[in-house]
């Protein structure tokens, strides 16, 4: 079953819109932990965010705001006011418990296109 | 602060060989974990050490075993080759502190595995 979807297979805007990266989790655990990263083209995968499940609180930063809901179980990306540089495919990620520990489950990603 | 390193960035095999690849932590991090990213896709779990023990496995056969060493790098191996294990294999280190859950992670640029 899959655990994290990003429906969102490709996003193309242009430079200067909002743009919006879904995420939808499936956990049974009550303590989990929730993970933006970053791919560019370069390829190193870079963090953005992390949430427990304990703290629903919105954050902004910068360009950049989650929106966690549990009551969804979706916690969405949103990059305001888009640049060329945001270009790169954007993972979600759930880390829950498993045998002897946690893991961490990724989204297939969405691919986002910025163009100037 | 040095981060994430890994070694080598690119290698051929044959099917039936075995590869080990390695993985040098950013200063600091005790925890490790590994990951294969398939083309197009997100990055899927393979294991984690914490403290020198495996601390959480994903949905790979045994044949993919890892090793953290006490100055806490680490090593995958891969026994049996198969085509399928052609991929881009990450490492990934974290702050964890205790058991207590996942930290964010910072990742390494990857070794890139074709398997032939």
């Amino acid at each position: 079953a899959q655990k994290v979807t990003q429906a969102q297979t490709e996003i193309s805007v242009v430079e200067k819109e909002d743009v919006t990266l879904d995420c939808v989790y499936e956990t049974r655990d009550t303590t989990y932990y929730l993970f933006w990263y970053k791919q560019p083209p370069s390829g190193e995968l870079v963090f953005l965010i992390r949430r427990n499940s304990f703290d629903e609180q919105n954050e902004i930063s910068g360009r950049y705001s989650w929106n966690f809901q549990k009551s969804t179980s979706s916690f969405n990306f949103t990059i305001t006011a888009s640049q060329v540089v945001d270009s790169a495919v954007y993972f979600c990620a759930l880390s829950e418990r498993s045998t002897g520990g946690f893991k961490t489950i990724f989204g297939a990603g969405t691919r986002l296109f910025v163009k100037a | 602060e040095t981060g994430v390193t890994q070694s080598p960035t690119h290698l051929i095999k044959t099917r039936g060989q075995q590869v080990t690849l390695r993985c040098s932590s950013q200063s600091g991090h005790n925890t490790v974990s590994w990951y294969q990213q398939a083309l197009g896709q997100g990055p899927q779990f393979i294991f984690q050490y914490y403290r020198e023990e495996e601390n959480g496995r994903g949905n790979f056969p045994p044949r993919f075993s890892g090793l953290q060493f006490p100055n806490y790098s680490s090593e995958l191996n891969v026994n049996a080759l198969e085509l399928d294990d052609s991929a881009l294999y990450l490492c990934a280190s974290s702050p964890k502190i205790g058991l207590a859950g996942d930290r964010e992670q910072f990742f390494g640029p990857g070794t890139r595995l074709t398997v032939l």
